[in-house]
């Protein structure tokens, strides 16, 4: 199974400020996922990571409030930019290996004043 | 979109058998299920993934009937860290993504 470690694990920041969330995993994987949870709700996807091209959105989010990277297979970071106390959540880095079952990370969580 | 519709909640006793039943009306031929468990704090963990009948592992079995437009998690005795949030979903291999649904909140009592 794949082990999968974020950086922040939590932070505190001020209204219009970014935060660059960093996700290491341990093995090969194909895809790379990031995700949102508000506490108490589900999760929500926010994009696919795609290695060395620009990431897949889902509706509703975009480029350049949540810009995401994957130089390589096993690294990825997302970005919340110009952040706003709606910004608020956990975020959590999700990786599908080989065998198609996917794992998640511990998640960051963030709160936005 | 993968939608699946399973219980808002659960309430069981330490010991017993918990089966929780997820639909899936809408399932695809090639799609699989999987089960996850999320608890406080934490990403969620993945149990149990199946295409038909019936898969067992060290921690749970998951019934698939032939139609496949349900699924049940069967938790044999269940202990007091079993308390946490199950999310049933479904999905095609390769690029295909996992879509959450709200999940079923598991509360097992002593």
């Amino acid at each position: 199974s794949a082990v999968i470690s974020q950086k922040p694990s939590r932070d505190i920041c001020q209204r219009g400020t970014s935060l660059t969330i960093q996700c290491q995993v341990d093995s090969q994987v194909t895809m790379m996922f990031w995700y949102r949870q508000q506490p108490g709700q589900s999760l929500t996807l926010i994009a696919t990571a795609n290695q060395g091209s620009e990431a897949t959105y889902e509706s509703g989010f975009v480029i350049d409030k949540f810009p995401i990277s994957r130089p390589n297979l096993t690294f990825s970071t997302l970005t919340v930019s110009n952040m706003s106390p709606e910004d608020s959540s956990i975020y959590l880095c999700s990786a599908k290996d080989p065998q198609e079952t996917q794992y998640f990370g511990p998640g960051t969580r963030l709160l936005v004043l | 979109l993968a939608k699946t519709t399973q219980p808002i909640s659960m309430d069981s006793y330490e010991g017993q058998e918990v089966n929780i039943t997820c639909s899936h009306n809408n399932i695809a031929t090639n799609d699989y299920i999987t089960w996850y468990q999320q608890f406080p704090s934490q990403g969620p963990r993945f149990i149990i993934q199946g295409y038909k009948t019936k898969v067992t592992n060290e921690v749970a079995s998951l019934f698939i009937p032939a139609d496949r437009k349900s699924s049940t998690l069967s938790l044999p005795r269940v202990s007091l860290s079993d308390t946490a949030v199950y999310y049933c979903l479904h999905f095609s291999g390769g690029y295909n993504k996992l879509i959450f649904g709200a999940g079923t909140r598991l509360a097992v009592h002593p």
